[in-house]
C-alpha cells in the first residue's frame, strides 16, 4: 500500500473551513484514498473515499490533485464535535488487498 | 440498526492469563479485522480474515489467536505469550471478497480497552 503523509497536528476556528492535507505520493492507479477520524477512545468512523474525481457527501469534500500524488479533505463548517485525529489511507480495491494500514493521523483541534 | 459490537468494553487481566475480546457483526460482510492502538500511535493490523473458516496474520499477530467459525463473529484471544497486551483493541468489518472491484469501507467497533494489572 502507498505510504501517505500527513501534518501531526492543525487547529482551525469554529465555523470556518478546516482543511487537511495528506501527501500520497506512491499512490497507484487503482489504489483508493480514504478518509477516517477518531474521536478520542472511540472506534474510527469512516468519512469518504475517492478514486480520482473530487467527491462531497454529507460530512466532508476531498478534492484530489490531477495527478492523484496528493488530496485535501475539506470539513466545510468545523464544529466543536469536529476535534479528531483524521487519518487518510490509501490502496487498491478488490480481492487481495484486505489489509489497511492506519499511520498517526493530524489531530484536528476545533477553536471555540 | 447494522452495526458491529465488541465486549466488554473494559477488561482486566493479570498476567499469565488468557484473555478472549468478543466481536460481532450483523452488517452481512464477508471480512473482518483485529487492531490494536496504543497511546498517541496509529492502528496496527493484529489478525483479519477474507472468509469464514479462513483468516490471515497482520503485522503484530505474535501473541495472539483469532477464529472465525461464524460470518457474523471473529473473536480475539490475547494469550499469555503477549509480552506487553496493555492496549485499546479495535474491531472492523467490511464487505471484503465479496467485492471484486471497487472501494472497501471498513466500519469500527466502539473498541475493547485491556489492561493488564
Amino acid at each position: 500500500d502507498a505510504k501517505t503523509t500527513q501534518p501531526t497536528s492543525m487547529d482551525c476556528a469554529e465555523g470556518r473551513a478546516a482543511n487537511l492535507p495528506c501527501n500520497h505520493s506512491t499512490i497507484s492507479g487503482n489504489e483508493y484514498v480514504y478518509w477516517y477520524r477518531q474521536i478520542h477512545s472511540q472506534g474510527p468512523q469512516y468519512i469518504i473515499h475517492g478514486l480520482k474525481n473530487n467527491e462531497t457527501n454529507e460530512m466532508a469534500s476531498l478534492i484530489i490533485t490531477e495527478d492523484r500524488k496528493s488530496s485535501t479533505l475539506i470539513l466545510p463548517h468545523a464544529t466543536l464535535r469536529d476535534t479528531a485525529v483524521y487519518y487518510c489511507i490509501v490502496r487498491g480495491g478488490g480481492f487481495g488487498n484486505e489489509k489497511l494500514t492506519f499511520g498517526t493521523g493530524t489531530r484536528l483541534t476545533i477553536i471555540p | 440498526d447494522g452495526g458491529i459490537t465488541q465486549s466488554p468494553k473494559y477488561l482486566f487481566r493479570k498476567e499469565g492469563q488468557n484473555v478472549t475480546l468478543s466481536c460481532e457483526q450483523n452488517l452481512n460482510h464477508d471480512a473482518m479485522y483485529w487492531y490494536r492502538q496504543d497511546p498517541g500511535q496509529g492502528l496496527r493490523l493484529i489478525y483479519y480474515s477474507q472468509i469464514v473458516n479462513d483468516f490471515q496474520k497482520g503485522d503484530i499477530a505474535e501473541g495472539y489467536s483469532v477464529s472465525r467459525e461464524k460470518k457474523e463473529s471473529f473473536p480475539l484471544t490475547v494469550t499469555s505469550a503477549q509480552k506487553n497486551p496493555t492496549a485499546f483493541y479495535l474491531c472492523a468489518s467490511s464487505r471484503g471478497t465479496g467485492a471484486t472491484s471497487g472501494a472497501n469501507v471498513l466500519t469500527f467497533g466502539a473498541g475493547s480497552r485491556l489492561t493488564v494489572l
